[in-house]
């Protein structure tokens, strides 16, 4: 089965430009997670879907950051504009809604540098 | 509300000796736990699981953990620590079949492997 897939792996830009992450997930999971792991940390929860809708997005900075998961497959995660905090590596996880394949699949991440 | 603590942030062991990687949780609903792996600007791996199911969970890589409802822990042990095995590990609970299905993660424990 294929994994998650996330694009770009590697990001750099300058602060207060824009830049967006795409993720797809595994197919036929219905929940996706995008985390933000700054150097050394554990990842955060920045934004859950179930299907297309948002379980929570108590964490996301509103201001700046905007995901949307259009027809409940594919995701795209926004920073606009982009602030030094930033950055860090930004991982997709998709889970099955299943009984019994309860764990949760990682992308590979997009490590972002902003300058 | 959910939490994991993971009591530390540094492990060092010798090659062929013991791992001991601890964890304890907190958890309103009766709790999913992971344990994943991540090697450097590597993806998240899972390690194992416990998902209600027997608590003695054993995963890939000779790990096995011990789920322990009377001291809320969750803690990852090896008899035999390889080099290979030096990473981050992070120890991350779960609501599946509560309110909303989040995944928390843990801070993460170092693991250093010396020869």
């Amino acid at each position: 089965e294929a994994g998650v897939a996330q694009s770009p792996r590697y990001k750099i830009i300058e602060k207060r430009q824009s830049v967006a992450f795409w993720c797809n997930p595994i197919s036929g999971h219905a929940t996706l997670y995008w985390y933000q792991q700054i150097l050394g940390q554990g990842p955060k929860l920045l934004i859950q879907f179930q299907n297309n809708g948002v379980v929570d997005d108590s964490q996301l900075p509103k201001d700046r950051f905007s995901a949307e998961r259009l027809k409940g497959v594919d995701s795209t995660l926004k920073i606009q504009p982009a602030k030094l905090e930033d950055s860090a590596v930004y991982l997709c996880a998709s889970r099955s809604h299943f009984p019994g394949q309860l764990e949760a699949f990682f992308g590979q991440g997009t490590r972002l540098t902003v300058v | 509300a959910q939490s994991v603590t993971q009591l530390d942030s540094h492990v060092s062991v010798s090659e062929g000796t013991p791992v001991l990687l601890r964890c304890n949780y907190s958890s309103s609903y009766s709790p999913s736990l992971f344990w994943y792996v991540q090697h450097p600007n590597k993806g998240l791996q899972l390690l194992l699981k416990y998902t209600s199911a027997a608590t003695l969970v054993k995963g890939i890589n000779g790990f096995e953990a011990e789920f322990k409802k009377s001291e809320t822990s969750f803690h990852l042990t090896k008899p035999s620590a390889h080099m290979s095995d030096a990473a981050e590990y992070f120890c991350v609970v779960s609501d599946y079949g509560g309110a909303t299905n989040k995944l928390i993660f843990g801070t993460g424990t170092l693991l250093a492997v010396q020869p």
